[in-house]
């Protein structure tokens, strides 16, 4: 079965700091691949996605996140976080072509960012 | 963006009683809808995937005679959690895929329901 592996559980930030959280995920073939944001007392969001292409994808409020197929990863990167990034985030993974689309989450990250 | 409204957000019952969890994709056709289950600080475990029209499927663990999934219009699915006990209060959170087009494998989520069996 796939699993997703967020490595990081807790990860704290000053306003400003870069942002790197990162998602491996097992499953030899081709994926979907998704963060997902869910800000205190909300509901999850969507922040980017990756089908196919250009293996670094922008989202959205400056997110962007690497598909690094040889390493099973899809990172996710803020140049610049602010107050408003705190939250918790989650990764996501689908087989591509399964018709149903069922997601395989990763174990979350909060991220605390102090202003 | 795409909307799926969840209701209740929290709901409190007794041992042995009954629970209906609705989940609404309020401005597209959800041709799928997903159940997922959060235990406090884990991550979103599937229940079941449902859609319209068919039996859902249920995942590996998941007893489908407690978690009893209706699927019967393109925007409404409903949970019922059936003779609940204190083990099942947790967090259900449920999701929408809409159908249409490059939106298809994008899964939009309602806000959640906090259920606590006493």
């Amino acid at each position: 079965a796939q699993s997703v592996s967020q490595h990081n559980h807790h990860v704290i930030l000053s306003e400003a700091a870069s942002l790197e959280l990162g998602c491996n995920y097992s499953y030899g073939g081709t994926v979907n691949l998704f963060w997902y944001v869910q800000y205190p007392g909300q509901h999850l969001q969507l922040l980017l996605k990756y089908f196919s292409g250009d293996p670094l994808v922008k989202g959205i409020k400056g997110f962007e996140a690497e598909f690094i197929k040889s390493k099973f990863s899809f990172n996710l990167r803020k140049p610049s976080v602010q107050w408003s990034d705190t939250a918790e985030y989650f990764c996501a993974v689908n087989p591509a072509g399964t018709s149903y689309g069922k997601l395989t989450f990763g174990q979350g990250t909060i991220l605390t960012v102090h202003p | 963006g795409a909307v799926v409204s969840q209701h209740p957000s929290w709901v409190i019952c007794k041992s042995g009683t009954s629970v209906k969890i609705e989940c609404r994709s309020l401005d597209f056709q959800a041709t799928t809808m997903f159940w997922y289950r959060q235990f406090p600080k884990q991550s979103l475990m599937l229940m079941a995937t449902s859609n319209e029209g068919s039996k859902a499927t249920y995942e590996q663990g998941v007893e489908k005679d407690k978690f009893l999934i209706n699927h019967a219009s393109l925007t409404l699915s409903t949970l019922t959690v059936t003779s609940a006990h204190p083990e099942d209060s947790s967090f259900y959170i449920c999701s929408a895929r809409d159908g249409q087009g490059g939106a298809k494998n994008i899964q939009y989520f309602g806000a959640g329901t906090r259920l606590s069996v006493l």
